[in-house]
C-alpha cells in the first residue's frame, strides 16, 4: 500500500499570500495524484487531478505540480474561502486508493 | 447537475449490520465506476470500495474485506454498501463518490455523506 505524507500538518497564512502544500509518496505514483479541498461539514471537492490538471470550475489560482514521489499544490493568492483542509490522493497503485493525512490551511 | 444522495446511516451495535444507499442523478450512472469513501470523526479520508460500471469488478480496502459488499442497481441509478460484522472502528461518515470519465480513481463528485455510528 502506498503511503502519502503531507506537510506541513497546519499552515497559517493571511489572505493574499501564497500557499505551498506538499505531498510525498512512499513509492512512485507516476503523475497519478489528485488534490481535494474539504471545508467543515462539507464533502471533499476535487481540485487537481493527474498532478497538474485543474478540475472543472476550479480557479486558476490553484495549481499542481510534481511526479513520481513528490508533489505540490500551490495557491497563488489566498482568498478567504480557500481556508480549509487539503488532501492528496493517489491512484498510481491500487487497490487501495490512498489519501494523505491532510494539511489544514488556517488564517493567520 | 450531478447529485449523489446517501442514506441509511444509523447507530448500530458492534457485530450488527447496516445497508447504505446512494441515489445518483444528473449523469449516465451506467457509464461510471462508483466508490465509497469514509471519514472517521475528526480524521482523514479512507477509500473503502469501488465497483465497475456494470458491476463486473469490485475492490475493497483490506480492513473491510469479507465484511462489506458493494453493489449497484443500474436500473435504479443506485449504489449500495452492505456492512456486516460492524466494529467500533467502522464509525465514520460514508461518502458516495463518482469516478471520473478520465479514470476510475479520480473522484469528481461526492455526496454529502451519511453517518454510521457503531457503539453499544
Amino acid at each position: 500500500e502506498i503511503v502519502l505524507t503531507q506537510s506541513p500538518a497546519t499552515l497559517s497564512l493571511s489572505p493574499g499570500e501564497r500557499a505551498t502544500l506538499s505531498c510525498r509518496a512512499s513509492q512512485s505514483v507516476r503523475s497519478y495524484l489528485a488534490w481535494y479541498q474539504q471545508k467543515p461539514g462539507q464533502a471533499p471537492r476535487l481540485l487537481i487531478y493527474d498532478a497538474s490538471n485543474r478540475a472543472t470550475g476550479i480557479p486558476a489560482r490553484f495549481s499542481g505540480s510534481g511526479s513520481g514521489t513528490d508533489f505540490t499544490l500551490t495557491i497563488s493568492s489566498l482568498e478567504p474561502e480557500d481556508f480549509a483542509v487539503y488532501y492528496c490522493q493517489q491512484r498510481g497503485s491500487w487497490p487501495p486508493y490512498t489519501f494523505g493525512q491532510g494539511t489544514k490551511l488556517e488564517i493567520k | 447537475e450531478v447529485q449523489l444522495v446517501e442514506s441509511g446511516g444509523n447507530l448500530v451495535q458492534p457485530g450488527g449490520s447496516l445497508r447504505l444507499s446512494c441515489a445518483a442523478s444528473g449523469f449516465s450512472f451506467t457509464t461510471y465506476w462508483m466508490n465509497w469513501v469514509r471519514q472517521a470523526p475528526g480524521k482523514g479520508l479512507e477509500w473503502v470500495a469501488n465497483i465497475q460500471h456494470d458491476g463486473g469488478e469490485k475492490n475493497y480496502v483490506d480492513s473491510v474485506k469479507g465484511r462489506f459488499t458493494i453493489s449497484r442497481d443500474n436500473a435504479k441509478n443506485s449504489l449500495y454498501l452492505q456492512m456486516n460484522s460492524l466494529r467500533a472502528e467502522d464509525t465514520a461518515v460514508y461518502y458516495c463518490a463518482k469516478g471520473s470519465i478520465a479514470a476510475a480513481g479520480i473522484f469528481d463528485y461526492w455526496g454529502q455523506g451519511t453517518l454510521v455510528t457503531v457503539s453499544s
